[in-house]
């Protein structure tokens, strides 16, 4: 089984402030998706990476995808209130399915 | 635009009742699949249908669970004689033929609880 290990597991942080998070893999991942799920509602797909060393950019969110395509980060620039929220990270295995970390759960502090 | 629509989004069931999960995915999408995600853990893989085939089931248990995806109307996942442990919520997804591997569109799932 190719386990994604996410970190941290919870962050409390103010309004305005930089956060970065983690998923982390000792397998190779042909590509890697973040989603982010919020309380009652399923996840929703936020960006896939595929290329190593690739940085893609959404808003206030920088994701990278590690040179060895076994980790990924997510960077929160000036985190909001609307960023609260459940981060999960997920790679594909052989076949149809996905991997899914145990996420990092974000709460942002107006 | 409807997404992926899932209900019930609530189930609450008796030890031993069966219980069906329905789940239409968005239009043009022709897979699906079904996660469980337990409180505390990561989304679990159970099944991945296409049209009146299930192409991958290697995550369903082996007993009292049976999905299916008719040409007709929504994929259903059923669980017959409930127990308090298939307490959970439920989601399913569907992507495009082929487009799987770049992600999902989820539904907002239902939420079992054996009582």
């Amino acid at each position: 089984t190719q386990l994604l290990e996410q970190s941290p597991q919870f962050l409390s942080i103010q309004e305005g402030e930089n956060l970065t998070v983690y998923c982390n893999s000792s397998s190779v991942f042909s590509s890697l998706q973040w989603y982010r799920q919020e309380p009652g509602e399923g996840p929703v797909l936020l960006v896939t990476v595929v290329t190593g060393g690739e940085v893609k950019k959404l808003k206030r969110l920088t994701f990278q995808f590690g040179d060895a395509r076994k980790d990924s980060s997510l960077h929160i620039t000036a985190a909001q209130p609307g960023d609260t929220g459940l981060y999960l990270c997920a790679g594909p295995t052989t076949g149809n399915q996905f991997y899914f970390g145990t996420g990092t759960s974000l709460t942002v502090i107006p | 635009n409807a997404g992926v629509m899932q209900n019930p989004r609530h189930l609450v069931r008796r030890r031993g009742q069966e219980a069906r999960l329905r789940c239409s995915p968005m239009k043009g999408h022709s897979h699906v699949y079904w996660y469980r995600q337990l409180p505390e853990e990561g989304l679990k893989f159970m099944v991945y249908l296409q049209k009146e085939n299930i192409i991958d089931e290697s995550g369903m248990p082996k007993e009292r669970f049976s999905a299916e995806f008719p040409k007709e109307g929504p994929s259903i996942l059923r669980i017959q004689q409930v127990v308090r442990g298939d307490s959970a919520a439920y989601f399913c997804a569907s992507s495009p033929p082929g487009q799987g591997v770049y992600g999902y569109t989820f539904g907002s799932g239902t939420r079992l609880t054996v009582v």
